[in-house]
C-alpha cells in the first residue's frame, strides 16, 4: 500500500521568513496531492491541492510543487504569519476518497 | 450547506465496551471515509463507503467496522474496547469520484479507561 513520509516534523521560522514542507509517496499510482492544515482543536482543512498532471500551483502566499517521477511534492508558504502556526498533512492517494497521511508537520511561527 | 456533522463530540468508554460513532456527510456526498488519529501518528486509514458499501479498508483489526446508510450517514462500530483505541475518530465526506475536495468532520474524541 501507499507510504507516506513528512520532513520535518517540526518547523518553526520568524514572521514574514518563508517555510517548506516536503513529502514522498511510493505508490505511483497515487495522482492527487492535497495539503491539509489542522489548527490546535480544529478539523483538518484543505489548504491547496494538486494532481498529477500539474508540476506546480500557487494561491496567493502558498504554492505546492510535484515532481511524480521522484514520488515527491512540497508545500512553500511565503512571508509566514502567527496564523500559520499549526499542523500540516500531505496526504496522497488515487483519489480524494481513500488518502494515506504522513505524520504531519507542526509549524510554528514566532512573531 | 450543512457541513460534515460527528456525533457525538466526546466519549468515555470503559475497556472491554463496544461504542458507535455517527457522521453525516455533506448534501450530495456519497462517499465517507473514517480516520483515527492519534500523537505522533497522524491520520490513519480505517476504511471508506461509497453507497452503502464498504470500497477500502486500511490496516485495522476487525473489532473496527462499519456502515452507511442509504442516505449516505455512516456510523462506525469499536467492539471490546482497549486503552490504544483512545484517539480522535474522524472522518471525511466527498463526492467519492475522482479528486474533488474531501470535507472533515470535527470529530469524535473517544477517551478508553
Amino acid at each position: 500500500g501507499e507510504n507516506v513520509e513528512q520532513h520535518p516534523s517540526t518547523l518553526s521560522v520568524q514572521e514574514g521568513d518563508s517555510a517548506v514542507i516536503k513529502c514522498t509517496y511510493s505508490d505511483s499510482a497515487s495522482n492527487y496531492f492535497p495539503w491539509y492544515k489542522q489548527e490546535l482543536g480544529k478539523r483538518p482543512q484543505l489548504i491547496i491541492d494538486i494532481r498529477s498532471n500539474v508540476g506546480e500551483k500557487k494561491d496567493q502566499r502558498i504554492a505546492v510543487t510535484l515532481n511524480k517521477t521522484a514520488k515527491h511534492f512540497s508545500l512553500h508558504i511565503t512571508e509566514t504569519q502567527p496564523e500559520d502556526s499549526a499542523v500540516y498533512f500531505c496526504p496522497s492517494g488515487a483519489g480524494s476518497y481513500q488518502l494515506t497521511f504522513g505524520k504531519g508537520t507542526k509549524l510554528s511561527v514566532i512573531p | 450547506k450543512a457541513g460534515v456533522t460527528q456525533t457525538p463530540r466526546y466519549l468515555i468508554k470503559t475497556r472491554g465496551q463496544q461504542v458507535t460513532l455517527s457522521c453525516s456527510p455533506i448534501s450530495g456526498h456519497r462517499s465517507v471515509s473514517w480516520y483515527q488519529q492519534t500523537p505522533g501518528q497522524g491520520l490513519q486509514f480505517l476504511f471508506e463507503y461509497f453507497s452503502e458499501t464498504q470500497r477500502n479498508k486500511g490496516n485495522f483489526p476487525g473489532r473496527f467496522s462499519g456502515r452507511q446508510f442509504s442516505n449516505s450517514r455512516s456510523e462506525m462500530n469499536v467492539s471490546t474496547l482497549e486503552l490504544g483505541d483512545s484517539a480522535l475518530y474522524l472522518c471525511a465526506s466527498s463526492l467519492g469520484q475522482g479528486t474533488t475536495e474531501a470535507f472533515f468532520g470535527q470529530g469524535t474524541r473517544l477517551t478508553v479507561v
